[in-house]
C-alpha cells in the first residue's frame, strides 16, 4: 500500500522566514496530494493541494511543488507569520494500487511541527 | 450546515469495554475515513469507505470493527478496549477521491 514519509518532524523559524516540509510517496499510482494544518486541539483543516497533471501550485503565501518522476512534494511557506505556527500533514491519494487494491485510500504523513518566533 | 459530527467528544472506557464512536456527514459525500492520532503523532488510517456496504482496512485496522449501511454514517466500532486505543479519534469525509477531506472535531478516547 501506500507510504507517505515527511520530513522534518520539527521545523523552528523566526518570523518572515521562509520554511519548506518536504514529503515522499510510494504508489505511483497516487494522483491528489492535498496539505492539511492542525491547530492545537483542532481538526485539521485543508490549506492547499496539487493535482499529479500540475508541478506546481501557488496561493498567496503558501506554494506546492510536485515532482512525480522522484514521487516528492514539498510545502513551502514564505514571509512566516506566528500564527502559522502549527502542525502541518501531507497526504496522498490513491485511485488503486496493486491488485487493485487502495482505492479511495487516503494516507497521511507523519506531520511536522512548526514554529515561528517572533 | 454541521459537515461532518462526530460524538461523543470525550469518552472514558475501562479495559474490556466496547464502544461504538459515532459520525455521520450531512454533505451526501461518498468516501468516508476513520484516523486515530496519537500524541505528538500523525494521523494513521483505521478503516474507509467508497460507498454504502463498501469497507476496507487501513494502516491500523485491529481491535476495530465499521460498517457503512448508508452513506451518511459510518460508525467505528471498539471490542474489548485496550490502553493501547487512548487517542484522538477522527472521521473525515470527501466527495469523490480528488477532493478535499473534510474533518469531524474529534473524539478524545482514554482507555484505562
Amino acid at each position: 500500500g501506500e507510504n507517505v514519509e515527511q520530513h522534518p518532524s520539527t521545523l523552528s523559524v523566526q518570523e518572515g522566514d521562509s520554511a519548506v516540509i518536504k514529503c515522499t510517496y510510494s504508489d505511483s499510482a497516487s494522483n491528489y496530494f492535498p496539505w492539511y494544518k492542525q491547530e492545537l486541539g483542532k481538526r485539521p483543516q485543508l490549506i492547499i493541494d496539487i493535482r499529479s497533471n500540475v508541478g506546481e501550485k501557488k496561493d498567496q503565501r503558501i506554494a506546492v511543488t510536485l515532482n512525480k518522476t522522484a514521487k516528492h512534494f514539498s510545502l513551502h511557506i514564505t514571509e512566516t507569520q506566528p500564527e502559522d505556527s502549527a502542525v502541518y500533514f501531507c497526504a496522498a491519494s490513491t485511485p488503486s494500487g496493486a491488485g487493485g487494491t487502495s482505492y479511495g485510500k487516503l494516507t497521511f504523513g507523519q506531520g511536522t511541527i512548526l514554529t515561528v518566533h517572533p | 450546515n454541521a459537515g461532518v459530527t462526530q460524538t461523543p467528544k470525550f469518552r472514558i472506557l475501562k479495559i474490556g469495554q466496547s464502544m461504538t464512536l459515532q459520525c455521520t456527514q450531512d454533505m451526501n459525500h461518498n468516501y468516508m475515513y476513520w484516523y486515530r492520532q496519537d500524541p505528538g503523532m500523525g494521523l494513521k488510517l483505521i478503516y474507509y469507505s467508497v460507498g454504502a456496504g463498501i469497507t476496507d482496512k487501513g494502516e491500523v485496522p485491529n481491535g476495530y470493527n465499521v460498517s457503512r449501511s448508508t452513506t451518511e454514517d459510518f460508525p467505528l466500532r471498539l471490542e474489548l478496549a485496550a490502553p493501547s486505543q487512548t487517542s484522538v479519534y477522527f472521521c473525515a469525509s470527501r466527495t469523490v477521491m480528488n477532493t478535499e477531506a473534510f474533518f469531524g472535531q474529534g473524539t478524545r478516547l482514554t482507555v484505562v
